[in-house]
């Protein structure tokens, strides 16, 4: 059974730097594309990046609001994912979750599709001064 | 990908349809997948490629499209079904992925 779970979270002033991680079970982290969403309070989903799996490159992709202070990592020996988060800002209050992803062509038509297959409980970051 | 507009609410009663709906210019070319998100629980996904359901996601789940509008349909609405939903689609031209602002289904 695929299993996620995050941890790291908690109060951290603005400006100081986090480091969220999410272990994984179930299945090889190298193989997999894996995201980071968050969802700050009130608000709805926000797709923060996500790692290729290695046979793919094993390199990160961001979005554009997130690129400068978000930066995805691996640990494959200890089937680990990680978002470290830097210069937190109030606005970075949320629940963080990672998720396993499925992407490919669909055979036949070569449409592309990408989701969130399988998801953490997620970890709650509070930035406050 | 291009933005992904859904209602902020709808409302229905036990045994009803819910229909919620998800807009964006770019759908006629990418797939949709919807997902149902709890208070304190991981989101769940209940439909991919606009129309197919995960193993163990009840019957009453589908997908549909219609030019730039998808739709998410429960039938025969239950009171566990009361969740946030959310629509997702993803471009592989620009490494994306967009989620629309999500909706409230309330079952009265």
């Amino acid at each position: 059974e695929v299993q996620l779970v995050e941890s790291g979270g908690g109060p951290v002033k603005p400006g100081g730097s986090l480091r969220l991680s999410c272990s994984t079970s179930g299945f090889t982290l190298s193989g997999a594309w894996m995201s980071w969403v968050r969802q700050a309070p009130g608000k709805g989903l926000e797709w923060l990046g996500r790692m290729r799996s290695e046979i793919d490159g094993g390199t990160a992709d961001y979005p554009a609001p997130v690129k400068d202070r978000f930066i995805i990592s691996r640990d494959e020996s200890r089937n680990m994912l990680f978002l470290h988060i830097n210069n937190l800002r109030t606005e970075d209050t949320a629940v963080y979750y990672c998720t396993k992803d499925g992407r490919g062509y669909t055979f036949g038509s070569y449409r592309y599709f990408y989701y969130m297959d399988v998801w953490g409980k997620g970890t709650t970051v509070t930035v406050s001064s | 990908s291009s933005e992904l507009t859904q209602p902020p609410s709808v409302s229905v009663s036990p045994g009803q349809t819910a229909k919620i709906t998800c807009s964006g210019d770019a759908l006629p070319n990418t797939y949709v997948y919807w997902y149902q998100h709890k208070p304190g629980q991981a989101p769940l996904l209940i439909v991919y490629k606009d129309n197919e359901t995960p193993p163990g996601i009840p019957e009453r789940f589908s997908g549909s499209t219609s030019g730039t509008v998808v739709t998410l349909t429960i039938t025969g609405v239950q009171t566990e079904d009361e969740a946030d939903y959310y629509c997702q689609s993803a471009d592989s031209s620009i490494p994306s992925v967009v989620f629309g602002g999500g909706t409230r289904l309330t079952v009265l």
